[in-house]
């Protein structure tokens, strides 16, 4: 039979244009947050992280946001370029007994059009 | 630093054969993560180890799949007798207990099981 796989989210944008990307988590008791890039062939790289008692952290040109409320992470990227062609995952550590434990999204797609 | 070192790069074998994943995580740090990657389900962590114990094996797809960490400095990931699904891209990743929960990856192994 057909086998379907994930349909990721997908983000085009034009260089020099500011990206967001979202991401929904399930685990209201996950303290940890990290947003990753993975570029084809490779490994996912850590971009950022953000810890529960924070809802904003700025790293170079990227910007994490955390709503607790409503269980959602972004990741803004400001100047997109070429080179931040991607998919980012968002992951997330639940505490407790899963200390140290990743559970990541399914990723979004990011194509930057120079 | 020469970051986490997975082999071999790709591995292509026979349905019914065993298959060793091997990887190097970085120096000094003291858990390891198995991850396997598809289109169908994304990241999945198979099993993560603590000072060379494993401490979650609740992602091990089932008996044919054993991981091992003999030393510090060493794990491998044994899949016997290999499968056609078991085709994926197989990720270790290390990280210290420190400030934070970020870890690092290495380049994954590529396997296609025919």
């Amino acid at each position: 039979g057909e086998s379907v796989g994930l349909h990721l989210p997908t983000l085009s944008v034009q260089e020099g244009d500011n990206s967001i990307i979202n991401c929904a988590y399930s685990n209201s008791a996950s303290d940890y947050f990290i947003w990753y890039k993975q570029e084809s062939g490779k490994g996912p790289q850590f971009i950022i992280d953000i810890r529960s008692n924070m809802d904003k952290r700025q790293g170079q040109r990227v910007t994490v946001l955390l709503n607790k409320t409503v269980k959602h992470l972004s990741l803004q990227i400001a100047a997109t370029q070429p080179g931040d062609s991607a998919v980012y995952f968002c992951a997330e550590n639940a505490g407790g007994t899963s200390y140290g434990k990743l559970t990541f999204g399914q990723g979004t797609i990011l194509t930057v059009h120079p | 630093d020469a970051g986490v070192i997975q082999s071999p790069r790709h591995e292509v074998t026979e349905m019914g054969q065993e298959v060793t994943l091997r990887c190097k995580p970085i120096s000094g740090h003291n858990s390891l993560f198995w991850y396997r990657q598809t289109m169908m389900r994304g990241l999945e962590l198979l099993i993560y180890f603590n000072n060379n114990v494993p401490i979650d094996d609740s992602g091990m797809p089932e008996d044919r799949f054993s991981a091992k960490m003999p030393n510090a400095s060493f794990s491998t990931l044994k899949i016997q007798p290999s499968e056609p699904r078991d085709s994926a891209v197989y990720f270790c990743a290390s990280r210290s207990t420190g400030t934070n929960y970020g870890y690092t990856f290495g380049s994954g192994t590529r396997l296609t099981v025919v």
